[in-house]
């Protein structure tokens, strides 16, 4: 069965970097785009990036276009999301799912939180 | 942007019952991408509908999906006790794929 478990995150001050994985199992990484979407403490959903399954391709939402890089290790059945120049609005947890169009399989989520 | 609004806001209903959720956008979503997830507490998002329509793998046909344009509706034809949950519609058809702000299901 797909399984999607994300790592990383954790407690960073304001300005600071973290690096998030995800590690996938259970269908032909290779074959799909993934995504990461995540969402603040008591809030909603929000769409954060997707990448293309070669890597050719990659989307972002303003929010965090320009401070998020994600990137895939195709060999690996790894994703990640390089996160810099964190905000205390960045704070949420942040889920890796199988598929951009929709999103098909989600992970558990890994909880980053951006505070002095 | 896209913008997704969803309501009611929160609906009260008991089991048994039918639910009817809507989910407009402020431009029409081409191709019909629209998506509906369900969340439940403490959990990650689960993939409902698909294409506006169609149902992902697994999910039980009390679930349906109808809706273009920009009007779409989640319909739950009877309710069972795992259904109480949070729903979520996304377009997909124009960056960003934009989120509603969800629907909380309760129990009356």
């Amino acid at each position: 069965q797909v399984q999607l478990v994300e790592s990383g995150g954790g407690l960073v001050k304001p300005g600071g970097s973290l690096r998030l994985s995800c590690a996938a199992s259970g269908f032909i990484f290779s074959d799909y785009y993934m995504s990461w979407i995540r969402q603040a403490p008591g809030k909603g959903l929000e769409y954060i990036s997707y990448i293309s399954s070669s890597s050719s391709h990659t989307n972002y939402a303003d929010s965090v276009k320009g401070r998020f890089t994600m990137s895939r290790d195709n060999a690996k059945n790894a994703l990640y999301l390089q996160m810099n120049s964190l905000r205390v609005e960045d704070t949420a947890v942040y889920y890796c799912a199988r598929g951009s169009h929709p999103h098909v399989d989600w992970g558990q989520g890994t909880l980053v939180t951006v505070s002095s | 942007e896209n913008v997704l609004t969803q309501s009611p806001g929160t609906l009260s209903l008991s089991p048994g019952e039918r639910a009817t959720l809507s989910c407009r956008a402020s431009q029409s979503v081409s191709s019909s991408y629209l998506a509906w997830y369900q969340q439940k507490p403490g959990q990650a998002p689960r993939l409902l509908i698909y294409g506006a329509s169609s149902r992902a793998t697994g999910i039980p046909d009390r679930f349906s999906g109808s809706g273009s344009g920009t009007d779409f509706t989640l319909t739950i034809s009877r309710l069972e006790p795992e259904d109480f949950a949070v729903y979520y519609c996304q377009q997909y058809g124009s960056s960003p794929y934009t989120f509603g702000q969800g629907t909380k299901l309760e129990i009356k």
